[in-house]
């Protein structure tokens, strides 16, 4: 059964700092590992990573993959009270030609504040 | 924002009635997906469809039927609703090239009590 796990659960920081989230998983036929957020609505895409090594970058956000280790950080850096949100790291398998599935974490809750 | 609807936003049933939330696209894309998200179980597909009257199962669709008569429309029915079908539902959509999810709907909540 594919797994997908992420840590902490939850994370309370103060604007400014810069923060870790993990992702690590357990997926047969990895294609690929998507990164979303999700406020108070439905979850936007913000990265995918299919080779290790190389980092994703957008603005302050940031995201690498291990597939040697099978796991994923996404890193916050100078945060906000805007980036509050439940952050979501899904893994997509398949064979190529087919639609890819995706399993998803529970999700890291993260609160900035003031 | 991809043109993804979703209605109804709210739906409160009762017990056994049978229930349709219905998924509008405005981007002509070939796959689209419904997911329920659940506290303490993230978000889990329930079927997906790949075209017009073409759809599989995920990994939680006991008790859900689909139907895709057109590329635009993607149709979630509940047959008999029970309550621990109460929950967040969200449609999804892939765009041409890639390959997985990228773009969700506003989310439909459905109670069943």
């Amino acid at each position: 059964e594919d797994k997908v796990v992420q840590s902490p659960l939850s994370l309370v920081v103060h604007e400014g700092d810069t923060v870790t989230l993990n992702c690590s998983y357990e997926v047969t036929n990895f294609r690929s590992l998507l990164w979303y957020k999700q406020e108070k609505k439905a979850p936007t895409f913000l990265f995918m990573l299919t080779s290790s090594g190389i980092e994703k970058k957008s603005g302050r956000l940031s995201s690498i993959l291990d597939k040697k280790e099978l796991s994923s950080i996404l890193n916050i850096t100078a945060t906000q009270t805007g980036d509050s949100a439940i952050y979501l790291c899904a893994v997509a398998r398949g064979s190529g030609g087919s639609n890819y599935k995706l399993t998803f974490g529970k999700g890291t809750l993260l609160t900035v504040n003031p | 924002d991809a043109g993804i609807t979703q209605s109804p936003r709210h739906k409160v049933t009762e017990t056994g009635t049978p229930v349709t939330l219905r998924c509008h696209q405005t981007e002509n894309h070939r796959y689209m997906y419904w997911y329920r998200q659940d506290p303490g179980h993230g978000l889990r597909l329930i079927h997906y469809s790949y075209g017009v009257k073409d759809t599989d199962k995920g990994e939680v669709s006991d008790g859900y039927s689909v139907s895709r008569s057109k590329t635009e429309d993607f149709l979630l029915t509940l047959e008999s609703a029970t309550s621990s079908q109460t929950s967040v539902y969200f449609c999804a959509i892939s765009p041409p090239g890639s390959s997985s999810v990228r773009y969700f709907g506003p989310g439909t909540r459905l109670t069943v009590t």
